[in-house]
């Protein structure tokens, strides 16, 4: 089955606890990408990645870092996590070009304490 | 910079009626549109995705209509049924921004049996 899978799927941290939430697709995807969705904001874009070894900045990356090592995975890092980011974060992938359909995983709820 | 709005916010309709959601953009230089489900506690759910040279797109009782030059789509869901409830959120691919998904605030859908 084609899907992207994250984890976890919910987590409890405390301020300056480093953590990683993985994102997984299993459909041979360049692009991915992460968002970050809070009530009254919507979804926003944090950080998107073309393809392996190839990542940037997208509204919202203050407090996160992401690598690409390789074409499956796009792991999301927080560093030094603070309250502020307690949200629900999404992974999306999709083919290359503007044209194809997003793909997004089931979510992670973090609350960060 | 790109604005998606939908219209209504919330929207409470008895099962069995045919039912039409709003979504506006400010910004016309669009690639796509596509609608997404989102259900609680679950990721988004692809439903429809219009490109930039189509006027719509229909799947079972889903119908999707984008006017590029107004900056608006419609989702025209048919003879609604409670499994029908959920968020339905609107984005926009836009020239501007590569892939990224610029997304509605959503309209949350109530179909009470």
């Amino acid at each position: 089955e084609a899907q992207v899978t994250q984890n976890p799927r919910y987590l409890i941290t405390v301020t300056g606890k480093k953590l990683t939430v993985t994102c997984s697709q299993n459909m041979n995807h360049e692009y991915m990408s992460w968002y970050r969705q809070d009530p009254g904001l919507g979804l926003r874009q944090i950080y998107y990645s073309m393809n392996v070894e190839v990542t940037d900045k997208g509204d919202v990356p203050e407090g996160y870092k992401v690598s690409r090592k390789e074409k499956r995975n796009f792991p999301l890092i927080l560093e030094s996590p603070s309250p502020n980011q307690t949200s629900l974060y999404f992974c999306a992938s999709s083919r290359p070009g503007q044209m194809e359909t997003q793909y997004f995983g089931p979510g992670t709820r973090l609350l960060v304490l | 910079k790109q604005e998606v709005t939908q219209i209504p916010a919330a929207l409470s309709v008895p099962e069995g009626e045919n039912l039409v959601l709003n979504c506006s953009f400010t910004d016309s230089a669009i690639y796509n549109l596509q609608w997404f489900r989102q259900d609680p506690g679950k990721g988004l759910t692809s439903l429809l995705l219009i490109q930039s040279s189509q006027r719509e797109q229909t799947s079972g009782r889903l119908n999707a209509s984008l006017d590029k030059s107004s900056g608006r789509s419609t989702l025209y869901i048919a003879a609604s049924q409670p499994g029908d409830s959920a968020t339905y959120l609107c984005a926009v691919i836009t020239w501007e921004y590569g892939n990224k998904l610029v997304f509605g605030a959503g309209t949350i859908l109530r179909v009470k049996s």
